[in-house]
């Protein structure tokens, strides 16, 4: 059973990078017809796709985003890693990694998601 | 990009009740939208992929409609596990968006 478990600093000071990484157990990073993503969630409020990789390095990222974020893949560990620079309070979050799944026509969603980590941006 | 809006945002309903969530996108996304449930702590959870197929291994109780613009979660009978917050969430073009969701409370 694929299983993805999140990894990296609670606590990050303003205009500085987050930096997180994904690994993912139960299964290989380079399986053909999946993406990786990351989606975060400030608390108490909605999710928010971040963006994904393919196992080769193909990057799609938020456009609301796209100038501060950076998303890798290590094949060789079977983990992906988020890095977000400048940020800010509004980047306080809990950042969630998962699967992209890409089958076809409308085949197209985001299982399974690790756990989750809170990421506070905080002086 | 592609707004999403669910409706309502919340909803007071009993065990046994049948409940439905709608869900709009801005414009029309064909059938590439999906539904996660998501308990207090936790990940969201897929439960319907492409409007109305069940993701395997999640109870028939949830059923999922529409195309285009309008789209419908429905909770044929409502079980204590099921109140949660609902999501939908559309792929039809990046960024791929959320709802804002709706949470579903016990009455």
């Amino acid at each position: 059973q694929l299983q993805l478990q999140e990894s990296g600093p609670g606590l990050v000071k303003p205009s500085e990078t987050l930096s997180l990484t994904c690994t993912v157990s139960g299964g290989s990073i380079s399986s053909g017809s999946y993406f990786w993503g990351w989606i975060r969630q400030p608390p108490g409020k909605g999710l928010e796709y971040i963006g994904s990789i393919y196992y080769s390095g193909d990057t799609y990222y938020n456009p609301s985003l796209k100038s501060r974020v950076t998303i890798s893949v290590d094949t060789s560990k079977n983990q992906f890693s988020l890095k977000l620079n400048s940020v800010t309070a509004a980047d306080t979050a809990v950042y969630y990694c998962a699967r992209r799944i890409l089958l076809g026509f409308a085949q197209d969603w985001f299982d399974p998601w690790g756990q989750g980590t809170l990421v506070t941006v905080s002086s | 990009d592609i707004q999403m809006t669910q409706s309502p945002s919340s909803l007071s309903a009993s065990v046994g009740d049948r409940v439905t969530i709608t869900c709009r996108a801005s414009q029309s996304i064909s059938i590439y939208l999906n539904w996660y449930q998501q308990k207090l702590g936790k990940a969201p959870k897929l439960l319907i992929y492409a409007a109305s197929s069940l993701q395997t291994g999640v109870t028939s109780r949830f059923s999922g409609s529409g195309s285009g613009t309008d789209f419908t979660l429905t909770i044929s009978s409502l079980q204590p596990e099921d109140f949660a917050t609902y999501y939908c969430q559309q792929s039809y073009s990046s960024p791929y968006s959320f709802g804002q969701g709706t949470r579903l409370e016990i009455k």
